[in-house]
């Protein structure tokens, strides 16, 4: 079974660019998550998805941060303008259903260095 | 949500058996334990997860205090490769949330 797929898996910017990130989560998988990891810390939740429907988005900052699951399949995550402080690894998770005690699927992450 | 407490960290032997604890004393009724853990340079992986037994599969065991408010990670023999951090997390089933908080770092010494 091929597991979430997320590129780039580096990306350096200088601040006030943007950049986007891609997730495939494992075939079939209703839920979608976007999570922050700052070195040091555990992973931040930013938006979680049930098909193509956000279900929460609480912790995005959206003022810089969109994303969208189009046909509730891929997703991407995007900066728009990046700041010194979004330095950070960006985990895409995806797990069979919503609302039940399924296990997440994590990929490997894309760290992203804005300078 | 619910909370966890975790040591920060926490160092074994090779070959030894290893406790990671976790508290959540707020725990309600309803909500799942769940373990899950990073190694380096990757995304997290699930470990194991239980509501009021304990439970076993091929990677640990999780040993659940009668009252819940407390959990216990059990790798039976660390192996270098088990050095990453773990996570504690309590899953509220209504809303399906899996919050992560900074986890135990385990550094396995050979």
């Amino acid at each position: 079974e091929a597991g979430v797929a997320q590129s780039p898996r580096y990306k350096i910017i200088e601040k006030r660019q943007s950049v986007a990130f891609w997730c495939n989560p494992i075939s079939g998988h209703a839920t979608l998550y976007w999570y922050q990891q700052i070195l040091g810390q555990g992973p931040k939740l930013l938006i979680q998805f049930q098909n193509n429907g956000v279900v929460d988005d609480s912790q995005l900052p959206k003022d810089r941060f969109s994303a969208e699951r189009l046909k509730g399949v891929d997703s991407t995550l995007k900066i728009q303008p990046a700041k010194l402080e979004d330095s950070a690894v960006y985990l895409c998770a995806s797990s069979p259903e919503f609302a039940t005690n399924e296990k997440l699927f994590f990929g490997s992450g894309t760290q992203l260095s804005v300078l | 949500d619910a909370k966890t407490t975790q040591p920060n960290s926490m160092e074994s032997n090779e070959e030894e058996p290893v406790h990671l604890p976790c508290n959540h004393s707020t725990i309600s009724g309803t909500d799942y334990i769940h373990w899950y853990r990073q190694l380096p340079s990757q995304g997290p992986e699930y470990v194991i997860h239980g509501l009021t037994s304990n439970v076993n599969n091929r990677m640990a065991s999780l040993a659940i205090a009668e009252d819940r408010k407390s959990s216990t990670l059990i790798l039976h023999r660390a192996t270098l490769r088990d050095a990453a951090v773990y996570y504690c997390i309590l899953r509220e089933t209504s809303y399906d949330k899996v919050i992560f908080g900074p986890g135990t770092s385990l550094s396995v010494i050979p």
